[in-house]
């Protein structure tokens, strides 16, 4: 069955950490990759995304991530967490051509201040 | 205030009753989606329409929910006999661009938090 998976279901960091949030898919063909985010109290906007091209890509807030075909990941990096940034993280893909979008279960990112 | 609208945003039933939700998308966007979403999980895809065409249904979506878009404008989510599996929140996004390209930036609503008692 086609999936997303996010490994980490909750991650308490620092302020100044480092974050990587890992997501692998399971499709076999073409896809487009997101990453959405929903603030404390707010919708989920959408932080980045990937549809070809140069795979790594930058969204807002300083947000970037790397899709690597070959591993079937699109993982989720920031160089130095804020506080501001506590936040769930839902990865989503959608087959190219498709409509269908796929969510991972999220992960809770907690920083401390 | 011109993003995504739903309402109501909680409704409380009893079991076997049917409930209606409905969502007001971005007004240029000719995609809507809906989901649902429970505790501890990511928005699970239910249906998605371009303008008035239903064009996706999810199999896991029983004989007892369906979804309009009569106008391609607003669109309703029925779920007829509600059972308490079915307290979720429902979420709706829209989306527009390029006619066949599925894959932009989905605008979420606030969603609708149903409990059924």
């Amino acid at each position: 069955a086609q999936s997303v998976s996010q490994h980490n279901h909750h991650v308490i960091l620092s302020e100044a950490a480092s974050l990587e949030l890992g997501c692998n898919y399971s499709y076999g063909g073409t896809v487009n990759l997101f990453w959405y985010v929903q603030y404390p109290g707010q919708h989920l906007q959408l932080l980045l995304k990937y549809f070809s091209g140069d795979p790594l890509v930058k969204g807002i807030k300083g947000f970037e991530a790397e899709f690597i075909k070959s591993k079937f990941s699109f993982n989720l990096r920031k160089p130095s967490v804020q506080w501001s940034d506590t936040a769930e993280y839902f990865c989503a893909v959608i087959l190219t051509g498709g409509f269908k979008t796929i969510f991972g279960a999220g992960t809770r990112l907690f920083v401390k201040a | 205030d011109t993003g995504v609208s739903q309402d109501p945003r909680h409704k409380i039933t009893k079991r076997g009753q049917n409930v209606t939700f409905r969502c007001d998308p971005i007004s240029e966007h000719n995609r809507l989606y809906w989901y649902r979403q429970t505790l501890g999980q990511g928005p699970e895809f239910l249906t998605y329409f371009q303008n008035e065409a239903q064009l996706e249904k999810s199999r896991l979506l029983s004989d007892r929910f369906s979804a309009e878009r009569p106008k391609g404008s607003f669109s309703t989510l029925e779920i007829q006999r509600t059972e308490q599996g079915d307290s979720a929140m429902y979420l709706c996004a829209s989306s527009g661009g390029p006619s066949g390209r599925a894959y932009n930036e989905q605008f979420f609503g606030p969603g609708t938090r149903l409990t059924v008692l």
